[in-house]
């Protein structure tokens, strides 16, 4: 049973590029949530989905974020016009239905804005 | 107040030593109570949970959570240099409420 993928592991960006981020859960779960962590910083909740539908987004920053799970396919998370500020660790987790709370992460992807 | 509060260390115990690691959250009504470890450059992994008043153990782990105090604390019996990560404390207060993790707490276990 494969884990949680996420894609690219390593994305580099020249400001004001977009970003796309990439996270196949674990099979069986429909649950998907976006964390981001700064350099020494703790994990940041940013956004939780289920499919075709944002459950708790009050941790996206209101401009130039933007996250999806559609019906079929990767959640994307979407970060429009990067800047600097928008480098760290972007961490996918999933958890299933039936145990919302267990939280499985995926091996993260490290953006890093030029 | 922070929701989660962790002294982000870093922990220092001797090889052999127990570490304890503790965490006070403000929430009342998180029910659960996970433990993740992170290893520098890695995504964290669930080590432990917890939902009842007193102590769970696991292997070398034991976690202990007091929620009249709002405290949950972790032990590590026999401590490991391969123990040496960021330790996240994680409480939960149910349904689709979103798992809130505090900063982490470091620890090295030297050899």
């Amino acid at each position: 049973n494969a884990g949680v993928m996420q894609n690219p592991r390593h994305l580099v960006r020249r400001r004001g590029q977009e970003a796309r981020l990439r996270c196949s859960p674990m099979k069986g779960h429909s649950h998907v949530y976006w964390y981001r962590q700064l350099p020494e910083e703790g994990l940041k909740f940013m956004v939780y989905l289920q499919k075709e539908n944002i459950i708790d987004e009050s941790g996206m920053p209101k401009e130039r974020f933007s996250a999806e799970f559609p019906k079929e396919g990767p959640s994307i998370l979407r970060i429009q016009q990067v800047v600097r500020g928008d480098s760290a660790a972007y961490f996918c987790a999933s958890s299933p239905l039936d145990s919302q709370e267990t939280q499985y992460f995926g091996p993260g992807t490290r953006l890093l804005v030029l | 107040q922070k929701e989660v509060e962790q002294n982000s260390g870093p922990l220092s115990v001797p090889e052999g030593a127990i570490a304890s690691l503790n965490c006070t959250y403000s929430d009342r009504g998180s029910q659960s109570f996970f433990w993740y470890r992170q290893y520098s450059g890695k995504s964290p992994e669930l080590i432990m949970f917890i939902y009842s008043n007193g102590d769970k153990e696991d292997g070398r782990f034991t976690a202990q959570l007091n929620k009249a105090s709002q405290y949950v604390s972790l032990l590590i019996r026999d401590s490991q240099p391969s123990d040496s990560a960021t330790y996240l404390c994680a409480p939960y207060s149910g349904g689709y409420q979103k798992v809130t993790f505090g900063i982490g707490t470091k620890l090295q276990v030297i050899p």
